[in-house]
């Protein structure tokens, strides 16, 4: 299994700023994933990191608003670009051991709070 | 219509009950479903996967797939207060990486 870490665990930002999370894992793995998680919601797709190049977003998901870099098989950051208060939201980041594997390993998760 | 449907609960149950966990799902393409559990302030952890039609056991959790219905089952036997947490439901088609998950189903159970 992989043990994944993610910073910050929280923060509360102000309208049209910033904010970088990182995501770290104790070892390598093939695919990176980042979610967003209303609370009482499923998890929402924003995009799979990819090493060395431009992630692939989902429907509805843009690089502009989430840029996304992965400049190795263990890290990877999402910022959150010019947030407003419907950016508040739970991100979390994941990672799997390989192609098309069931087992994915969740990151505990960055708490967005915009004011 | 979403893909996949789960009933948000939450479920509360007292110590040593069975609980049975439920998603259905409208993409016939998906061939592996998952049982991811979520402690509070918590990454998703896996339970345990299936793959296509039948059932799967693993301890005190018993997971069920029927493809004609389009439904799946989580059993939990001899329910604890440890088990409290929210069961999400995932299914993937074969050959891709894309998850969809259900809404999740927060589950008590009280000792």
């Amino acid at each position: 299994s992989a043990v994944i870490s993610q910073k910050p665990s929280r923060d509360i930002c102000q309208r049209g700023t910033s904010l970088t999370i990182q995501c770290q894992v104790d070892s390598q793995v093939t695919m990176m994933f980042w979610y967003r998680q209303q609370p009482g919601q499923s998890l929402t797709l924003i995009a799979t990191a990819n090493q060395g190049s431009e992630a692939t977003y989902e429907s509805g998901f843009v690089i502009d608003k989430f840029p996304i870099s992965r400049p190795n098989l263990t890290f990877s950051t999402l910022t959150v670009s010019n947030m407003s208060p419907e950016d508040s939201s739970i991100y979390l980041c994941s990672g799997t051991p390989g192609l098309a594997r069931n087992e994915q390993f969740f990151g505990p998760g960055t708490r967005l709070t915009v004011l | 219509q979403k893909e996949v449907e789960q009933d948000p609960g939450p479920l509360s149950v007292p110590e040593g009950a069975i609980v049975s966990l439920n998603c259905t799902y409208s993409n016939s393409a998906f061939q592996y479903f998952m049982w991811y559990r979520q402690y509070s302030r918590k990454g998703p952890e896996l339970l345990m996967y299936t793959y296509s039609s039948g059932n799967k056991e693993d301890g005190r959790f018993t997971a069920q797939v029927d493809k004609s219905s389009k439904y799946i089952s989580l059993f939990i036997r001899d329910s604890q207060p440890s088990d409290s947490a929210t069961y999400l439901c995932a299914m993937r088609v074969n050959n891709f990486n894309k998850f969809y998950f259900g809404s999740g189903t927060k589950l008590n159970v009280k000792p």
